[in-house]
């Protein structure tokens, strides 16, 4: 059983540009949320995908959007970066239903 | 709204005590419980969760109990070791929703 992979690891960028992180789901799974960590704090809340929809959002501006694919693997894309936005990106999968979420090991952004 | 608690850290405790890391949380109906561990450099790791009032959720030693009276989670384990030096993140869910809420964290160092 293949367990959920993220890429890049790392990245680093300059205000103003944008980037988009991915996601491979765990096998088996339908659904994909995303949390952004800050430093010293607990995993937020962005979005979360089943479908190919967007299932739900948190407090984020609309500059943060997501994609599903069929597959299930999805993308997190930031535009206009601002420093603040420097945090460890997570990914979840899920399956649709089921209360238990199982994460990456997560996208490094630092944002200069 | 809804939101988790957790005692700040840093614990810092010897190799063979024990280990309590308190939780508590706010929620207006009955979430499914959380212990997340994350390693140094790390993603989210699922340590135990349990989904209604008095259920023990158990792996590799540690436990937590969800009490519905205190509504409380709190994290024990008997004898800890170096390597379950981590940081330790309480979280739930609502049946009706689609996010996990985090607590902010409680960083455990174990010395030899």
């Amino acid at each position: 059983e293949t367990g959920v992979t993220q890429s890049p690891t790392h990245l680093i960028k300059t205000r103003g540009q944008q980037v988009t992180l991915r996601c491979s789901s765990q096998s088996g799974h339908n659904t994909v949320s995303w949390y952004q960590q800050a430093l010293g704090q607990g995993p937020q809340f962005i979005f979360q995908y089943y479908r190919e929809e967007e299932n739900g959002r948190g407090n984020f501006p609309p500059r943060f959007s997501g994609l599903q694919f069929p597959n299930y693997s999805s993308e997190l894309n930031v535009n206009a970066l601002e420093l603040d936005d420097s945090a460890l990106y997570l990914c979840a999968s899920s399956s649709s239903g089921a209360d238990t979420q199982y994460f990456g090991p997560g996208t490094r952004l630092t944002v200069l | 709204g809804n939101s988790v608690t957790q005692m700040e850290g840093p614990v810092t405790l010897s190799e063979e005590a024990f280990l309590t890391i308190n939780c508590t949380y706010t929620a207006t109906g009955y979430p499914s419980l959380f212990w997340y561990v994350q390693y140094p450099g790390e993603g989210l790791q699922l340590l135990l969760k349990a989904t209604k009032a008095d259920d023990k959720g158990s792996n590799k030693g540690f436990e937590a109990t969800y009490r519905k009276e205190t509504t409380s989670f709190h994290l024990e384990k008997g004898s800890v070791q170096v390597s379950d030096s981590a940081v330790y993140f309480c979280a739930l869910i609502m049946d009706s929703s689609y996010k996990l809420i985090f607590g902010s964290g409680t960083r455990l160092l174990v010395r030899p």
